[in-house]
């Protein structure tokens, strides 16, 4: 059992390069999201899904684009990426509500230069 | 807008000095408060959910008590291996949690 799996763990990119962050899980969570955490920020959550087919936008959308095709995965897309991306970006994943606790992957540190 | 904000932000212990963690919140129907554990380099580990003011979980040295203002996540006797970034956040009527910034915990030999 995997549980969150992030791939890639480490990215450097160009400003104005685009790529994306993949987010895979095993469990059968209805429910995930991304946030990223900066150092006193704190996590601040850029989008989430409560099911396939579903996404809503976070607190801090603006520069990110996702899709949920599968119940497993939820890939997190950076159009063109600016230094303010620079961040740890995790993903997480829960039954339902989120009651009995989210499960987070071990994230992708991102560095745009 | 729900918040949370969590003092202090670094506490240093020596072992077995027990202490106290604070967790402000203000939250628009609370569905519930949650503490995580972070370890360096790793995601958050959930660690307890409370629901309700009066609500306590306990794990381990660790107790978690919720009220209608904030939650402390009390550490007993602490270890060493307690070191960590300690994260609370809430869940209000969307179904989205809202972190503080973290207490970052350590604690000497």
């Amino acid at each position: 059992n995997a549980g969150v799996t992030q791939t890639p763990k480490f990215q450097v990119l160009k400003t104005g390069q685009s790529m994306t962050l993949q987010c895979a899980q095993d469990m059968n969570h209805e429910y995930m999201s991304w946030y990223r955490q900066d150092p006193g920020m704190g996590l601040r959550l850029i989008h989430y899904s409560v099911g396939a087919g579903i996404t809503d936008q976070g607190e801090v959308p603006n520069g990110y684009n996702v899709s949920r095709s599968t119940t497993e995965d939820f890939p997190l897309r950076l159009l063109s990426a600016a230094p303010s991306q620079t961040s740890v970006y995790f993903c997480a994943s829960s039954f339902g509500t989120g009651s009995y606790g989210y499960t987070f992957g071990s994230g992708t540190r991102l560095t745009v230069v | 807008e729900d918040q949370v904000t969590q003092s202090p932000e670094a506490l240093r212990l020596q072992e077995g000095e027990s202490s106290s963690l604070n967790c402000s919140y203000t939250v628009s129907g609370l569905r519930g408060l949650f503490w995580y554990r972070q370890d360096p380099g790793k995601g958050p580990e959930f660690l307890f959910t409370l629901y309700s003011a009066g609500e306590e979980k306990e794990k381990e040295r660790l107790k978690a008590t919720l009220t209608k203002k904030e939650s402390f996540l009390h550490i007993t006797a602490p270890k060493p291996e307690d070191s960590a970034t300690y994260l609370c956040a809430v869940q209000g009527g969307a179904q989205k949690l809202v972190f503080g910034q973290g207490t970052r915990l350590t604690i000497n030999p």
